[in-house]
């Protein structure tokens, strides 16, 4: 099993741009989380799904979108970038109420 | 809404116990954990412990729980050159599976 896999790992963008971080999973889990990590700091949940088709907002959704169409897979959308979304972005997923397993991260720059 | 504090910076001598401490603010937790992260990894899953356990074992880690005073604390026997990183405690929501994390602690373990 590969785990969580994100997708590009590192990508730099400037402002206005858009862009799709990408995050799959093969182990069948039906929770999934996008978090974001600020320097310095501990991670904050943008969006989660508790299954495909289903979606919700965490505590920092502003300028994301999500969308689960399958169980793998779980893409973040950041549809007009701004420097503020400078960050470190990270997938998990997760069944129930067991620990989460985290992706690599994707390191994204907005200049 | 939820709260986790850690406190921001630890140093121990290589071979000493290390205290990793946490508070949180959510009384109806089910399970709490503790992540490590290395320099530009990501979330490496250590530990966690079930809100109705007050202590869990496993090899150098020991984790206290006292639910009363919403008090966490991971304690790592032998502190090895290889433990230093950021340790970040979290805690989980009832709904959803969702983890609120502090802000991470940074572990120095000096030769």
């Amino acid at each position: 099993n590969a785990g969580v896999t994100q997708t590009p790992k590192f990508r730099i963008l400037k402002i206005g741009q858009s862009m799709t971080l990408q995050c799959t999973q093969d182990m069948n889990h039906n929770y999934m989380y996008w978090y974001r990590q600020d320097p310095g700091m501990g991670l904050k949940l943008i969006y989660y799904s508790v299954g495909a088709g289903i979606t919700d907002k965490g505590e920092v959704p502003n300028g994301y979108n999500v969308s689960r169409s399958t169980t793998e897979d779980f893409p973040l959308r950041l549809e007009l970038a701004a420097p503020s979304q400078t960050s470190v972005y990270f997938c998990a997923s997760s069944t129930g109420n067991q620990p989460q397993h985290f992706g690599d991260g994707t390191r994204l720059s907005i200049l | 809404g939820e709260d986790v504090e850690q406190s921001l910076f630890l140093s121990v001598r290589e071979g000493d116990s290390s205290v990793i401490n946490c508070t949180y603010t959510d009384s109806s937790s089910t399970y709490l954990y503790w992540y490590k992260q290395e320099p530009g990894a990501g979330l490496q899953l250590l530990t966690y412990i079930f809100s109705n356990m007050d202590m869990k074992q496993d090899q150098r880690l020991t984790v206290l729980l006292n639910k009363k005073d919403k008090h966490l604390s991971l304690r790592i026997a032998d502190t090895q050159t290889g433990d230093s990183a950021i340790y970040f405690c979290a805690e989980t929501s009832v709904v959803g599976n969702k983890l609120t994390f502090g802000g991470g602690t940074r572990v120095l373990v000096k030769p």
